[in-house]
C-alpha cells in the first residue's frame, strides 16, 4: 500500500526566505503525487502534481517540486515566502496501478507560518 | 459559482442521532468522494463513486451511508452518532477515476457531537 510522510508538522519562515516542505511517499509502482494548501476553515485546493511528465513541477502562487525517484521524494518550495502563504499542506500519493481507483493518500500535513 | 458544496457547514447534535450531509457538484465529474479529517488535521477516504457506483468503501463503520442520487450529488448519512464522528468532512470530486486527476474539494462540514 502506498503512504505519506511529511517531515515536520510546523514549519515557521521570514517573509521573503526560502520556503521548503518535505514529502517522502512509499509506493510499489511510480506514483502520482499532488500538493494540496489548506486555508483556516476552507477545502483543499490543489497546488501542483506530479503526472510522470517533467520531474520539476511549477504550480501556482509561485510553488514548484520536484519528484526525485531515487530519493522517494517530492519537496515542495518557494523562493520567497509571502504573508498570504501561511496555511496548512498537504502532499498525497496516488497510486499507478492496482485498484485505487484514483484514491489519495494523505500525509499528515505540515503547517507553514510566515513572519514579518 | 461553487464547484463544489456542501450543507451544513456546521453539524451540532447529540449522540445517537441520525444525521446527513449534502454534497453537490457542478463541474460535470463523474467521480465524487467523501473524506473525514480528524481532529489532528489527518485525511482519510471514507467513499468514491464514480456515475453513482460505489467504488471505495474504505473499511467505514456502516453507520454511514452515502447515496448518489444522480452523478453531480453524493450525500453522506450517519445513524447512531457517535463521540468519535467528530471531524470535518469533505466531500470532493473529480472528472473520472483517473489516477492523475486533480480533485475538486469543497469547503468541508464541521460535525460536533455532544
Amino acid at each position: 500500500a502506498q503512504s505519506v510522510t511529511q517531515l515536520g508538522s510546523h514549519v515557521s519562515v521570514s517573509e521573503g526566505a526560502l520556503v521548503l516542505l518535505r514529502c517522502n511517499y512509499s509506493s510499489s509502482v511510480p506514483p502520482y503525487l499532488f500538493w494540496y494548501v489548506q486555508y483556516p476553515n476552507q477545502g483543499l485546493q490543489l497546488l501542483l502534481k506530479y503526472t510522470s511528465a517533467a520531474t520539476l513541477v511549477k504550480g501556482i502562487n509561485g510553488f514548484e517540486a520536484e519528484f526525485k525517484k531515487s530519493e522517494t521524494s517530492f519537496h515542495l518550495t518557494k523562493p520567497s515566502a509571502h504573508m498570504s502563504d501561511a496555511a496548512e499542506y498537504f502532499c498525497a500519493v496516488s497510486d499507478a496501478g492496482g485498484t485505487s481507483y484514483g484514491k489519495l493518500t494523505f500525509g499528515q500535513g505540515t503547517i507553514l507560518t510566515v513572519h514579518p | 459559482d461553487t464547484a463544489v458544496s456542501q450543507t451544513p457547514k456546521y453539524l451540532v447534535t447529540q449522540m445517537g442521532n441520525d444525521k446527513s450531509i449534502k454534497c453537490e457538484q457542478n463541474l460535470g465529474h463523474d467521480t465524487m468522494y467523501w473524506y473525514k479529517q480528524d481532529s489532528k488535521k489527518f485525511l482519510k477516504i471514507m467513499f468514491s463513486y464514480n456515475n453513482k457506483e460505489l467504488i471505495i468503501n474504505e473499511t467505514v463503520p456502516n453507520r454511514f451511508s452515502p447515496k448518489s442520487p444522480d452523478k453531480a450529488h453524493l450525500n453522506l448519512h450517519i445513524n447512531s452518532l457517535e463521540l468519535g464522528d467528530s471531524a470535518v468532512y469533505f466531500c470532493a470530486s473529480s472528472q473520472d477515476l483517473g489516477l492523475a486527476n486533480t480533485q475538486y474539494f469543497g469547503p468541508g462540514t464541521r460535525l460536533t457531537v455532544l
